[in-house]
């Protein structure tokens, strides 16, 4: 089993739609939570942060479940620039901060 | 400048050279890390480097050598590459070595490696 998994995708989604994003992780020591973003050919950059309780930043809402293993992220009123690969990302359970990737999940927003 | 910053974008080389990748980060961070990104496949961990002090060689083959003057500088020096090491590697810091938010990681834009 991966330890972090998610759909590949693509999803491709009209301007304006919601579309939702499901990550699994199979490490319950598991401390710490992100989405990261990465455009076609360029580095990953932090979306977000994921919280116990949650958190929303503007368009975006990120959940966690830990007694799922379980994270996901929202996305409302899709925009075209919102075209992407969205990256699960969680920390390993060891001493430092090692971050595991997911393989991504891919967004087109058309038209 | 600002942020991670990596050079050269872009790699070609034969087999037998010898390159190096450079990067550095204007951050003020005392961790930094290498990743290697091959086509469709999750980011890898290669190397972690707290403090100028490597913490961590994820089993990474010894033709990959990395070297890390100061907090601020991070090199990996490459020789006798095969054709499958052909990928994006990217650059990352952070505050601390330590987990938790607040410590998140910053990526450099990547150098693109080919390897003929």
């Amino acid at each position: 089993r991966k330890e972090v998994e998610q759909d590949p995708g693509p999803f491709n989604v009209p301007e304006g739609a919601t579309v939702a994003f499901n990550c699994t992780y199979s490490n319950s020591a598991s401390q710490s939570f992100f989405w990261y973003r990465q455009d076609c050919r360029k580095e990953p950059k932090l979306l977000m942060s994921v919280y116990s309780s949650g958190n929303e930043d503007g368009r975006f809402t990120a959940q966690l479940n830990r007694a799922s293993q379980y994270i996901s992220l929202l996305i409302r009123d899709s925009k075209l620039s919102d075209s992407a690969t969205y990256l699960c990302v969680v920390s390993s359970s060891g001493g430092y901060n090692k971050l595991i990737f997911g393989a991504g999940t891919r967004l087109a927003v058309h038209p | 400048e600002t942020g991670v910053t990596q050079t050269p974008r872009h790699l070609v080389m034969g087999m037998t050279n010898k390159k190096s990748l450079k990067c550095e980060q204007h951050l003020g961070h005392n961790a930094m890390y290498w990743y290697k990104q091959s086509a469709k496949k999750p980011l890898e961990l290669m190397f972690v480097y707290s403090l100028e002090e490597r913490v961590e060689n994820n089993s990474v083959p010894s033709r990959f050598s990395p070297e890390c003057p100061n907090s601020s500088h991070l090199f990996l020096h490459l020789h006798t590459l095969q054709p499958e090491d052909s990928a994006l590697y990217l650059c990352a810091s952070s505050q601390e070595i330590g987990r938790g938010l607040g410590n998140e990681q910053f990526f450099g834009p990547g150098t693109r490696l080919t390897v003929l």
